[in-house]
């Protein structure tokens, strides 16, 4: 079965410092990999997407994520976090032969940043 | 490209009390999603349409759930008999394709008192 799992509940990270975000994910087949973020009070917003092909992908609002098979990780990555960065981020992965007929998501981690 | 609309964004129930929300995806999308997020979690997949058919239901949906996308355009989300533990954000999104990215709307918060 899927499931993904974000093993960070909660970081916080001074303002300008860089940023990983875990994510680790249970799926028999590749994988359609996704990072969302949520900012209190309001859906969620596609950071990036890993479909196949290169490994790095590279996402809005400066964020990236490396896709490694052999440790089923898809870690998320900023080099220089902005206060307005702080939300809640959720990883997932998405099920089904076409690869995203349901998403499957982590408990998502919650960025703080601080001045 | 106006997004993913829902409507209301709150609502206030008793238990016992029907419910139904809308959503309005993208205009060409073919796919829509219902899912369900409650406090501290991340969302839940509830059900999916293409077109106008539903193609497949979580157990989450209990018969208690009705979900219809009678045109192939928007959809409603109805819940009879509201229970304390319906209280949750039901979040829309919709996809172009199978397999393509799903966007989002802001959500409507449920409250069942």
């Amino acid at each position: 079965a899927q499931s993904v799992t974000q093993p960070d509940i909660h970081i916080t990270v001074s303002e300008g410092a860089s940023l990983e975000l875990r994510c680790n994910y249970s799926y028999g087949a590749t994988p359609y990999l996704f990072w969302y973020v949520q900012s209190p009070g309001q859906g969620l917003q596609l950071l990036l997407k890993y479909f196949s092909g290169d490994t790095l992908v590279q996402g809005i609002k400066g964020f990236e994520a490396e896709f490694k098979r052999s440790q089923s990780s898809f870690n998320l990555r900023k080099p220089s976090v902005h206060w307005s960065d702080a939300a809640e981020y959720f990883c997932a992965v998405g099920a089904g032969q076409t690869g995203a007929n349901n998403l499957f998501f982590g408990t998502g981690t919650r960025l703080t940043v601080i001045p | 490209d106006t997004g993913v609309s829902q409507d209301p964004r709150h609502k206030i129930t008793k238990r016992g009390q029907n419910v139904t929300f809308r959503c309005d995806p993208i205009s060409e999308h073919n796919r829509l999603y219902w899912y369900r997020q409650t406090l501290g979690q991340g969302p839940e997949f509830l059900t999916y349409f293409q077109n106008e058919a539903q193609l497949e239901k979580s157990r989450l949906l209990s018969d208690r759930f009705s979900a219809e996308r009678p045109k192939g355009s928007f959809s409603t989300l109805e819940i009879q008999r509201t229970e304390q533990g319906d209280s949750a954000m039901y979040l829309c999104a919709s996809s172009l394709l199978a397999g393509s990215e799903q966007y989002f709307g802001p959500g409507t918060r449920l409250t069942v008192t």
